[in-house]
């Protein structure tokens, strides 16, 4: 079956520091992947997304490349804010809409000013 | 911006009670999902929904649990008999077409069972 491993958390960064959170898959075809980011007291919001190998997701200046050989979506940001602050879910799909997500445990990240 | 939407935001109920989450689905959406989050862990499927009827479930999704669509616009999940491992953040989700890479949740239910 599906499953999605996320490094654990919590991350703790200083502002202006580079976030990386490491997220690796297993998925049977081709997979795609997303980042989900959950805000204190909020819903899932979609990050950024990737639907096949080598593609490039980037939204507010966080970035993830899908990696087929190494079966890889870590999610990066060159300087992130306080207001970066939340809990990063990585997660795949490899039938969009019919089938639904799986979701990786969740990576908190926070950011110290 | 379309958005889900989902009530109440925070239920609290006993051990036992039947209790329906609702939820508002984009309107052109096409298939819809329930999923919970049980505090600090992952966030689990539990069953999609399309053309009326149920097109996957998780083994969470066990015989105490049922979706419906009654009126073309609301999105319900039922627990007949809740039990205190029930208590998570239920949220629905909502995506407009097969392929369409990117679904929309709602801002959650907090079940409390107590």
């Amino acid at each position: 079956g599906n499953s999605v491993t996320q490094m654990e958390g919590p991350v703790t960064l200083s502002e202006e520091a580079f976030l990386t959170i490491n997220c690796t898959y297993t998925a049977t075809g081709y997979p795609s992947l997303f980042w989900y980011v959950q805000y204190p007291g909020e819903g899932l919001q979609l990050l950024l997304k990737a639907t096949k190998a080598d593609d490039k997701g980037s939204n507010k200046g966080f970035e993830a490349t899908y990696r087929k050989e190494t079966t890889s979506f870590h999610l990066e940001k060159g300087s992130v804010q306080v207001s970066d602050s939340a809990v990063y879910f990585c997660a795949l799909s490899d039938r969009p809409g019919r089938r639904a997500l799986t979701f990786g445990s969740g990576t908190r990240l926070q950011v110290q000013p | 911006e379309p958005e889900v939407t989902q009530t109440p935001s925070h239920q609290v109920t006993q051990m036992g009670q039947e209790v329906i989450l609702r939820c508002v689905p984009i309107s052109n959406h096409l298939y819809f999902y329930w999923y919970r989050q049980i505090l600090g862990q992952k966030v689990e499927f539990l069953v999609s929904f399309y053309n009326n009827e149920i097109s996957e479930k998780s083994e969470i999704f066990d015989d105490q649990f049922s979706v419906e669509r009654p009126d073309g616009s609301n999105f319900t999940l039922k627990i007949r008999s809740t039990k205190l491992e029930d208590s998570a953040m239920y949220f629905c989700a909502s995506i407009r077409t097969e392929g369409n890479t990117e679904a929309f949740f709602g801002q959650g239910t907090r079940l409390t069972v107590v």
